[in-house]
């Protein structure tokens, strides 16, 4: 067990659709980083924050959005989705600001149908 | 962008044989990890190893930062081994973004 939780584990929804997943660091770890998980794009990095601040970007579509509240928790939120949104979603999180050790957490899996 | 290259992409070994899995990347990097991905999806951390030598088990790895690679050493497999490592790199001057190879699937058969 990492002690990065995230939720839901699954989740399928229709095109068009909007979904919310949510991801709880590790005890301490003030950065959380988003990650996607296609067949075809390999893991790609989206977002980080730190402290509640975003701090980088990676690919992240303009359809998708990030926040970090004050208790740390993050909420990745997907919106107008397509059926190439499919993927796992992770969840990484680590003590500081630079990456230093990730912690993944389970992932969430995303069908659209 | 920084290039992160894994070799072999697929492995496949009988139960009790060794093997070795390689990571190049093309640039200086601070921070390195391997992670196994197992069938169930789940990312699990191995190392976190930018340099040097660290042993858990049966696994070990190397990191040689000025030659560019990293080596994850698997002895005397086991079914449970299988699944797909990923080696991950943080480029020494970059968007705070962990690169990761494409993996290395293993398969061991009992």
């Amino acid at each position: 067990d990492s002690g990065v939780t995230q939720t839901p584990k699954h989740l399928i929804t229709a095109t068009g659709q909007r979904v919310t997943l949510r991801c709880s660091p590790r005890s301490g770890d003030l950065s959380v980083y988003w990650y996607q998980q296609s067949l075809d794009q390999g893991l790609q990095f989206l977002i980080q924050y730190y402290n509640g601040e975003e701090r980088a970007k990676g690919n992240i579509l303009e359809r998708f959005s990030a926040q970090q509240f004050p208790d740390l928790h993050s909420e990745l939120n997907l919106s107008s989705l397509e059926l190439g949104d499919s993927a796992l979603y992770f969840c990484a999180s680590s003590v500081g600001l630079d990456a230093g050790e990730l912690f993944f957490g389970e992932g969430s899996r995303l069908t659209v149908l | 962008g920084i290039q992160v290259e894994q070799s072999p992409p697929d492995l496949i070994l009988q139960e009790g044989a060794n093997s070795t899995l390689r990571c190049n990347f093309s640039d200086s990097v601070n921070n390195l990890q391997w992670f196994h991905q197992n069938p169930w999806g789940q990312l699990i951390n191995l190392f976190y190893i930018p340099s040097g030598t660290k042993q858990n088990g049966r696994l070990s790895a190397t990191t040689v930062a000025t030659e560019r690679y990293s080596l994850l050493y698997i002895s005397s497999s086991q079914t449970t081994d299988s699944g797909v490592y990923f080696c991950a790199v943080l480029i020494l001057w970059g968007n705070n973004d962990m690169r990761f190879g494409a993996g290395t699937r293993l398969t061991v058969k009992p």
